[in-house]
């Protein structure tokens, strides 16, 4: 799988928007941009994927930069329960069915 | 809203024991999968098992480690002979979206093996 660099962490103040970065400079122009989190003693949880256009659902928004070697994604309030490591992570129909899981980003949020 | 479950949540077992770790998928999935965490690591892929036979598998998942669909519903990791090493928390996952690149995977949350 392609790779991706995400921080070791970062912090955020509750209820306001959180942008966690990820940058993928090798991608290609197959490849999916996946976003899971993986709360406290939980398994890995989807949260949003995109491949070239801005993405929004209920739980999040991707933001992909033109040239889609990083992306962003976007938690417009954080809330206490949004405390969790984010991984970035790249997919394509020729790597296979596995999940490649990077060490993310541990993201904490501060009342 | 579907879930995972995997059972037991913990499980404690002697070094040399057999354990067999379960799932349930959601229930209109293809795709089914076993990862692990050790303690403070990343997640690993074990192997993931389609049409009822592995399709993919990792370097991880040696001659001890065995997976079967018994009915329609469960989904097992089974592990013949347990080591230390072995603790960890497995994670079962399941996915009903064929083409790869847009696979959603959906994870349960998780057996906590602990070899003694």
């Amino acid at each position: 799988d392609a790779k991706t660099t995400q921080p070791n962490s970062m912090e955020s103040n509750e209820e306001e928007p959180v942008h966690l970065p990820c940058n993928h400079s090798t991608i290609s122009g197959t490849d999916y941009i996946h976003w899971y989190r993986q709360l406290p003693s939980q398994g890995p949880e989807y949260v949003i994927h995109g491949l070239t256009s801005n993405v929004n659902n209920r739980m999040a928004s991707l933001a992909i930069a033109e040239d889609r070697k990083s992306s962003t994604l976007i938690l417009h309030r954080a809330t206490l329960r949004d405390a969790a490591v984010y991984y970035c992570i790249l997919r394509d129909d020729n790597y296979g069915q596995n999940f490649v899981f990077g060490p993310g980003t541990r993201l904490s949020v501060l009342p | 809203e579907p879930e995972v479950t995997q059972t037991p949540s913990h499980q404690v077992t002697q070094m040399g024991q057999e354990v067999i770790l379960r799932c349930v998928p959601i229930s209109n999935h293809l795709y089914f999968y076993w990862y692990r965490q050790i303690l403070g690591q990343k997640v690993e892929f074990l192997v993931s098992f389609y049409n009822n036979e592995i399709s993919e598998k990792s370097e991880i998942f040696d001659d001890q480690f065995s997976v079967e669909r018994p009915d329609g519903s469960n989904f097992t990791l089974k592990i013949r002979s347990t080591k230390l090493e072995d603790s960890a928390m497995y994670f079962c996952a399941s996915s009903g979206q064929l083409q790869l690149a847009k696979n959603i995977q959906y994870f349960g949350a998780g057996t906590r093996l602990s070899v003694l």
